[in-house]
């Protein structure tokens, strides 16, 4: 079975500052996707990397992909409070199935 | 990309008593799944529903307690029987929509009092 482990669980920052959440598997995945969950609403997709070593901008938001394969970061830089929200990382599994991380539940105060 | 119409959104029903969910895509879309989350926390699969075969269900998930149908390519039912507060949870359903990407239902917010 392949584990994503998310870290950290839990981030309450500052609105400006900057914050990075990481992504780590002992395993190779073919892609790992982020999403983004506000509550009351379901995870919506951010990115998906799929080449080892890529990065991709989606604005204030940098993701990285690590050149094994096994890990990925998310980057805020200058966090908003309109980023406040439950993000996951998530890998594809057998049978279609995406494996998840635990969460990283990010809080930016004004 | 993909919508998907999830309802109700949210209910309260008494304990012994089922609900029963439904999920519409407004495309075709092969696979449906069906995840349970705790606020806060992250996505658990139920079950893997495809068109015209019995979902397949994940370990300590059982076809009694959430039967599923999948009647056909954008539609799904995830049925919680003989409900205890213990299913009090967050139900979600989701279907592969591209070659990577995943799209979610809202959510139903169920409390079993």
């Amino acid at each position: 079975t392949q584990l994503l482990e998310q870290s950290p669980q839990f981030l309450s920052i500052q609105e400006g500052e900057n914050l990075t959440v990481y992504c780590n598997s002992s395993s190779v995945f073919s892609s790992l996707q982020w999403y983004r969950q506000e509550p009351g609403e379901g995870p919506v997709l951010l990115v998906t990397v799929v080449t080892g070593g890529e990065v991709k901008k989606l604005k204030r938001l940098t993701f990285q992909f690590g050149d094994a394969r096994k890990d990925s970061s998310l980057h805020i830089t200058a966090a908003q409070p309109g980023d406040t929200g439950l993000y996951l990382c998530a890998g594809p599994s057998s049978g279609s199935r995406l494996t998840f991380g635990e969460g990283t539940q990010l809080t930016v105060n004004p | 990309s993909a919508v998907i119409s999830q309802k109700p959104s949210r209910d309260i029903c008494q304990r012994g008593t089922s609900l029963t969910i439904q999920c519409q895509v407004d495309s075709q879309v092969t696979m449906m799944f069906w995840y349970r989350q705790q606020p806060g926390q992250s996505l658990t699969l139920i079950a893997t529903a495809n068109q015209g075969s019995e979902a397949t269900y994940e370990s300590g998930f059982v076809i009694d307690k959430f039967p599923i149908s999948r009647p056909n390519l954008t539609f799904s039912t995830l049925t919680v029987s003989n409900m205890s507060p213990e299913d009090s949870s967050i139900y979600l359903c989701s279907a592969m929509t591209g070659d990577y990407g995943y799209t979610f239902g809202s959510g139903t917010r169920l409390t079993v009092v």
